[in-house]
């Protein structure tokens, strides 16, 4: 079993919609979560970082963990086809360390 | 500031031979990481470098290797390649007098097909 389990999709949903994506973890250690998106051909992106439980919004983006249930979603208000990319939940245990684990990515199509 | 930046962006190797890849992190930034990306496998960390010292280490073979030069660059060697060894390597840094690891930024990668 994956240390950290994420649904690989497709998904896809029409433009405006609002996107629940989604990541869960077996490891209680992690204390730092991470969401990166990734578009086709480039590197991860870093969208945004929550230490321990807790919200987070930027913009159309929120994220949160629910650390007593390992379980970590980020969601997109009024979604936008340039929205449409690989999205990748990542997770670490201590701040000081460059080690991340990453889900395997859920791969999001916004039709216009 | 400038990005991450690896060289070379795509690399065809030969099974057997070996190959070197380079990072160079934002300026300032004194960790850098590395990770292997496969379709099967996903990201999965190679090592980390703070400071010209090997911080972290994941579970590869010891063919994967690295280094980190004096101004933060960083390099890694992969030597006796194998079918297996094609992917994108993708170098990230972090900033933060310790290295935050939860703050890193990904260079575009190096996509290496093995032949």
């Amino acid at each position: 079993q994956k240390e950290v389990e994420q649904d690989p999709g497709p998904l896809s949903v029409p433009e405006g919609a609002i996107v629940s994506l989604n990541c869960t973890y077996s490891n209680s250690a992690f204390q730092y979560f991470m969401w990166y998106r990734q578009y086709s051909r480039k590197g991860p992106e870093l969208l945004m970082y929550t230490y321990s439980s807790g919200n987070k919004e930027d913009g159309r983006f929120t994220a949160q963990v629910d650390k007593s249930s390992k379980y970590i979603s980020l969601f997109i208000r009024d979604s936008q086809p340039s929205d449409s990319a690989t999205y990748l939940c990542a997770m670490t245990g201590s701040s000081n360390t460059g080690k991340l684990i990453f889900g395997q990515g859920t791969t999001l199509q916004v039709k216009p | 500031k400038a990005g991450v930046t690896q060289t070379p962006r795509y690399l065809i190797k030969t099974r057997g031979q070996q190959v070197t890849l380079s990072c160079s992190p934002i300026s300032g930034h004194r960790s850098v990481s590395w990770y292997q990306q496969t379709p099967g496998q996903g990201l999965q960390f190679l090592f980390e470098y703070f400071s010209e010292t090997q911080r972290n280490k994941g579970n590869f073979p010891g063919r994967f290797s690295g280094r980190q030069f004096s101004n933060s660059r960083s390099e890694m060697n992969v030597s006796t390649l194998e079918l297996g060894d094609s992917a994108l390597y993708l170098c990230a840094s972090s900033p933060g007098s310790q290295g935050a690891g939860y703050e890193q930024y990904f260079g575009p990668g190096t996509r290496l097909t093995v032949t």
